[in-house]
């Protein structure tokens, strides 16, 4: 059974400093996402990485795969306020012909202070 | 513009009452979704549909019921059976096959009981 394992589960950090999440899944997939929700609001897409080695960089927020470890991280740099919010690794699963699920992690909560 | 569209916004449920959570997408999509989340949690998947007229079980299924009859539209009913219904339900769509797929959110349903 595929599961994903996010961690740190909550995060408070300064303004300007860096800190990244991990996120661990138990068996191969060829695709992991990372979503943004905000409190009361649905799923943001912020990546789709589909390789190994895959980095993807969108201002502050940049994440990576490693297959072979079965390992994606999600950088932050700099974090300023706006950033603070839960966020989600999701790990695709192949079904029956051709039908595909999301196996989510547990969510990374993170509050950055001024 | 396209997109996925969850209806009511808020939605509260008597007791052994059946209520039915709407979602419409309009992307052209065969595959839809639906999860349920409990704060602070991840999401887990109640049924899925990969074409009209039919559906699936997914992890959660027990006390759901759900309908495929066109293809813009997955109604998801939460019946009497389901007897920790209150949480936050979030629909998504996703084109369904190949390998660069991506699930698009609706905007979430938060179900309480009363």
């Amino acid at each position: 059974e595929l599961k994903v394992e996010q961690n740190p589960l909550f995060l408070s950090m300064q303004e300007g400093k860096n800190y990244t999440i991990y996120c661990n899944y138990s068996t191969t997939s060829d695709r992991l996402y990372w979503y943004r929700q905000d409190p009361g609001k649905s799923l943001e897409s912020l990546f789709v990485l589909l390789s190994n080695g895959a980095v993807k960089q969108e201002g502050r927020l940049m994440a990576s795969l490693d297959t072979k470890a079965r390992l994606s991280t999600l950088h932050i740099t700099a974090a300023v306020h706006d950033l603070s919010a839960t966020y989600f690794c999701a790990v695709v699963k192949k079904i029956i012909q051709g039908a595909q699920k999301l196996v989510f992690g547990q969510g990374t909560r993170l509050t950055i202070n001024p | 513009d396209g997109g996925i569209t969850q209806s009511p916004k808020y939605l509260f449920r008597k007791e052994g009452q059946n209520v039915t959570l709407s979602c419409e997408q309009n992307l052209n999509h065969d595959a839809m979704y639906w999860y349920r989340q409990d704060p602070g949690q991840g999401l887990r998947l109640i049924y899925y549909s990969q074409i009209v007229n039919d559906f699936q079980k997914g992890d959660i299924a027990e006390g759901y019921s759900v309908s495929r009859e066109k293809k813009e539209s997955f109604p998801l009913t939460v019946t009497s059976a389901q007897k920790n219904p209150t949480a936050f339900y979030l629909c998504a769509s996703s084109i369904g096959r190949g390998s660069r797929t991506e699930a698009f959110f609706g905007q979430g349903t938060r179900l309480t009981v009363v």
